[in-house]
């Protein structure tokens, strides 16, 4: 069946880098894009940015602009999201969403940032 | 700054129809934000319910509508059940990026 299987849980200091990937099965992986989300607790969803599968092309949220990169790695059938200078408040759960009305969603992945 | 507004909370009876709406801070909300809505429910990840306005996905039940009113883009309830107690998030597309609404909690 068609899934996306994310990373594990992360415990990263104030500072440091997150890697979280998104690996995609059951349907054809250069057919559709891919979104990242992010949920601090108890807050909104809020939309990270997204990469177009084919050439690799980003979009990216202006909050996060400066901070975030989404890359795939075709021969993987796998998605990265890379999130920079963690702050605390960047704890949260992240999502990948695959972009066909955003209808497959990974099981999520907690970043959880503290000193 | 793009900003998409929901109402915090609604509450509806069992039984009983309910509105959600999903407003933007740059215009009314037409056919090319490609609105999209999320039910939530507390740990788990969104599930999708309506994409483009109001296209349901395959398992989104009958009671479930998406469309456009009054400038926003509207869910609506109809027929509520228990089990749709939840947060309902709304996704606008603006040429490029998205921006989500901030939630609308429904109790029922």
């Amino acid at each position: 069946q068609i899934q996306l299987v994310q990373s594990g849980a992360e415990v990263k200091r104030p500072g440091a880098s997150v890697k979280v990937s998104c690996k995609a099965s059951g349907y054809t992986f250069s057919t559709y894009d891919m979104h990242w989300v992010r949920q601090a607790p108890g807050q909104r969803l809020e939309w990270m940015g997204w990469i177009n599968v084919d050439n690799g092309n980003t979009k990216y949220s202006q909050k996060f602009q400066d901070r975030v990169t989404i890359t795939r790695d075709t021969s993987a059938s796998t998605f990265y999201m890379e999130l920079s200078s963690l702050r605390f408040e960047d704890t949260a759960v992240y999502y990948c969403a695959r972009q066909d009305a955003f209808d497959i969603w990974g099981q999520g992945t907690m970043v959880t940032v503290s000193s | 700054q793009t900003v998409v507004t929901q109402e915090p909370s609604l509450t509806v009876s069992p039984g009983g129809t309910v509105t959600l709406t999903c407003a933007s801070n740059t215009g009314a909300v037409t056919s090319g934000y490609y609105a999209n809505w999320f039910q939530q429910k507390p740990g788990q990840a969104p599930r999708p319910l309506i994409y483009s306005t109001s296209n349901k996905h395959s398992w989104t039940p009958a009671r479930f509508s998406g469309s456009l009113l009054g400038g926003k883009a509207a869910l609506t309830l109809s027929g509520v059940q228990p089990e749709d107690e939840a947060d309902y998030y709304c996704l606008l597309y603006y040429g490029g990026t998205w921006v989500f609404g901030g939630g609308t909690k429904l109790t029922v």
